[in-house]
């Protein structure tokens, strides 16, 4: 049973438009990470939101914690073809780290 | 400042062949320390974690284990390889609940 789920799973886009990835359990974390992850690397993390209703912003990203802390969503805005690459959430369970399938992100120059 | 590492970088081994990949974690004690496997442009799954030597809780039963046999160093294991175990393996570490996962930067094995 896939405890994270993300959508969409795929995504192509325009540089310069903006797009939301969810990400969405019927578990609820103690906290919830966001990650971006290139081809053949570890992920890196981009955000841990803590509080339910949490939004924080980094730059273009803006990233909000659901206020039951079962989901999170994260918006781009004005995407740029820097912005490609797998979008992962994870949430912590106890000791657990769970990871979603991902959402693949392509921003076309 | 801290580091991972994990090795080796590539494998392609035979079925029914073991394996055995290692990672290690320098610059902190006592991390949480993880294995994850994953499929081309998918999703992390959780293999094996731990919390401290000797302390493995297993994710999902299947032909691998791990083992902690000294604080920051975690190896995943294999008697016998099966066509099925190929993927993008990953060890991570972090400091505990809520705090940053660290990750390695990967083992890409080919069971052949």
């Amino acid at each position: 049973t896939q405890l994270l789920e993300q959508s969409p799973q795929f995504l192509s886009i325009q540089e310069g438009e903006n797009l939301t990835v969810y990400c969405n359990s019927s578990s609820v974390f103690s906290s919830l990470q966001w990650y971006r992850q290139e081809p053949g690397e570890g992920p890196v993390l981009l955000v841990t939101v803590v509080t339910g209703g949490e939004v924080k912003k980094l730059k273009r990203l803006t990233f909000q914690f659901g206020d039951a802390r079962k989901d999170s969503s994260l918006h781009i805005t004005a995407a740029q073809p820097g912005d490609t690459g797998l979008y992962l959430c994870a949430g912590q369970l106890y000791d657990k780290v769970i990871f979603g399938p991902g959402t693949s992100l392509s921003v076309i120059p | 400042s801290q580091t991972i590492h994990q090795w080796p970088a590539t494998l392609v081994q035979p079925v029914g062949s073991p394996l055995s990949l290692e990672c290690t974690v320098e610059g902190t004690s006592n991390p949480n320390l993880y294995w994850y496997r994953q499929a081309a442009g998918r999703g992390l799954q959780l293999l094996f974690y731990s919390v401290g030597i000797g302390q493995i809780s297993s994710e999902v039963p299947q032909n691998l284990s791990a083992s902690r046999p000294q604080d920051r160093q975690f190896i995943l294991s294999s008697k016998k390889l099966l066509l099925s175990d190929s993927g993008f393996y990953l060890c991570a570490w972090n400091r505990g609940m809520n705090t940053e996962a660290f990750f390695g930067q990967g083992t890409r094995l080919t069971v052949v």
